[in-house]
């Protein structure tokens, strides 16, 4: 079975704090991504990584940052964290290439920034 | 800006009912339409997907109908059960940069009473 792991499930943070959202996977995928989820607006895309140190911005990279050191691990900063970042975070995988290659979601950290 | 748009934003149905969950796109450049299922708690998981080259793709009790020509997609639950009852989010891919970006419609929270 695919299993994406994300670091906490719950998270909670003061304003100006630096935050580190941590996502590991083990099917060796070589695409991940991370999104957040707020009530009626779906999941956004953030950032998302093709490769080891690659990142391209997603629809909303603004006040987010990304580091992918090794191709399982993909971490998620928030330099200085906001209340207006307060949202559940979802971090997925994928292969690369082919048609339709599923994308496999962890089970999401819901960070609240006080 | 890509976009999905998904409707209704919530829907009740009586056990046994078919659920109905509409979604419309704008980019012709499309050409993955998946359908992702959440339970709360959890990430969201890869339901049915269909390419646009096929009108239908059923699974058991769900189905995707697709309509190019109107582009817009639709999820059928025939039979629905309580064990439905989640939120649902349609989305479409297109290359980019040698991976797939999956733009999500903003989700259908589906109830089905028993």
């Amino acid at each position: 079975d695919v299993k994406v792991t994300q670091s906490s499930r719950y998270l909670v943070k003061r304003t100006g704090e630096k935050v580190f959202l941590e996502c590991v996977q083990d099917m060796d995928h070589e695409n991940m991504f991370w999104y957040r989820q707020d009530p009626g607006l779906g999941l956004r895309l953030i950032y998302f990584s093709y490769d080891v140190k690659m990142k391209e911005k997603g629809d909303i990279p603004e006040g987010y940052s990304v580091s992918r050191e090794k191709k399982e691990r993909f971490s998620l900063i928030l330099e200085s964290a906001s209340t207006n970042q307060t949202s559940m975070y979802l971090c997925a995988s994928n292969t690369r290439g082919g048609w339709g290659d599923t994308q496999y979601f962890g089970p999401g950290t819901r960070l609240t920034v006080l | 800006q890509q976009q999905v748009k998904q409707s209704p934003q919530s829907l009740i149905v009586q056990k046994g009912g078919i659920s109905i969950i509409n979604c419309a796109y704008e980019n012709t450049a499309f050409d993955y339409f998946p359908w992702y299922q959440q339970f709360p708690g959890k990430g969201p998981a890869l339901l049915i997907a269909i390419r646009p080259d096929v009108s239908e793709k059923k699974e058991g009790r769900f189905t995707i109908s697709f309509n190019k020509s109107a582009k817009q997609f639709s999820l059928h639950i025939m039979d629905s059960q309580p064990g439905d009852s989640a939120t649902y989010f349609c989305a479409a891919s297109r290359r980019w940069g040698g991976s797939e970006k999956l733009v999500f419609g903003k989700g259908t929270k589906l109830t089905v009473n028993p």
